[in-house]
């Protein structure tokens, strides 16, 4: 059973351009959660998914960020028109819980805006 | 609103020396508390969780915490530590619900001397 598998594990994008960030989540695992983690932060929560419905997405910036998690495929986080403010490390979680308690993260993909 | 407070951003321990890091929460009622290790370039892997019960809890890696209500913490701790240790560690509260995901606090660098 693999983990949870991110990509790209690293992402160049120069101001303006879209961003799209993978996340497939572990077998049998039905709920995701998108983090950001800033140089010398914690993470920050972003959005929760479950197949085909966000559920919260209080933590995520108002424009230019989206999150889907289609019926199949990988959850998908898009940035759009990026900003030099935007590059950090994207990491993704995937529980089997409703109540997210056994999260187990990805690699993380860093992306870097030039 | 839950927040977590890791006030060491930095601690330096020889190897063989026994580890204390801190942990300290804001929360009205009993979180979900979790203790996570970042290597360098990596993703987070969980070292140990508490949700009810003994309030002294086993991790992986030789590592233990113990939850103590009075004083909101949730201390990581390690009788003697390897140079394998040596990482950036995160305290994280969950409300349980699945919702808003886990707040993490801003890590603790841990060094290890040789």
């Amino acid at each position: 059973n693999a983990g949870v598998m991110q990509n790209p594990r690293h992402l160049v994008r120069r101001r303006g351009q879209e961003a799209r960030l993978r996340c497939s989540p572990m077998k049998g695992h039905s709920h995701v959660y998108w983090y950001r983690q800033l140089p010398e932060e914690g993470l920050k929560f972003m959005v929760y998914l479950q197949k085909e419905n966000i559920i919260d997405e209080s933590g995520m910036p108002k424009e230019r960020f989206s999150a889907e998690f289609p019926k199949e495929g990988p959850s998908i986080l898009r940035i759009q028109q990026v900003v030099r403010g935007d590059s950090a490390a994207y990491f993704c979680a995937s529980s089997p819980r409703t109540d997210g308690t056994e999260a187990f993260f990805g690699q993380g993909t860093r992306l870097t805006v030039v | 609103a839950q927040s977590v407070t890791q006030p060491d951003i930095h601690i330096t321990v020889s190897e063989g020396a026994s580890l204390e890091l801190r942990c300290n929460y804001s929360y009205g009622a009993t979180p979900y508390l979790f203790w996570y290790v970042q290597s360098p370039g990596q993703g987070l892997q969980l070292l140990l969780k508490y949700f009810s019960g003994d309030t002294l809890v086993q991790g992986i890696k030789g590592f233990e915490a113990e939850f103590k209500r009075s004083q909101s913490s949730f201390n990581l701790r390690k009788p003697s530590v390897h140079w394998s240790d040596a990482a950036e560690y995160f305290c994280a509260v969950s409300r349980g619900g699945g919702a808003d995901g886990l707040t993490f606090g801003k890590g603790t660098h841990l060094i290890i001397q040789p």
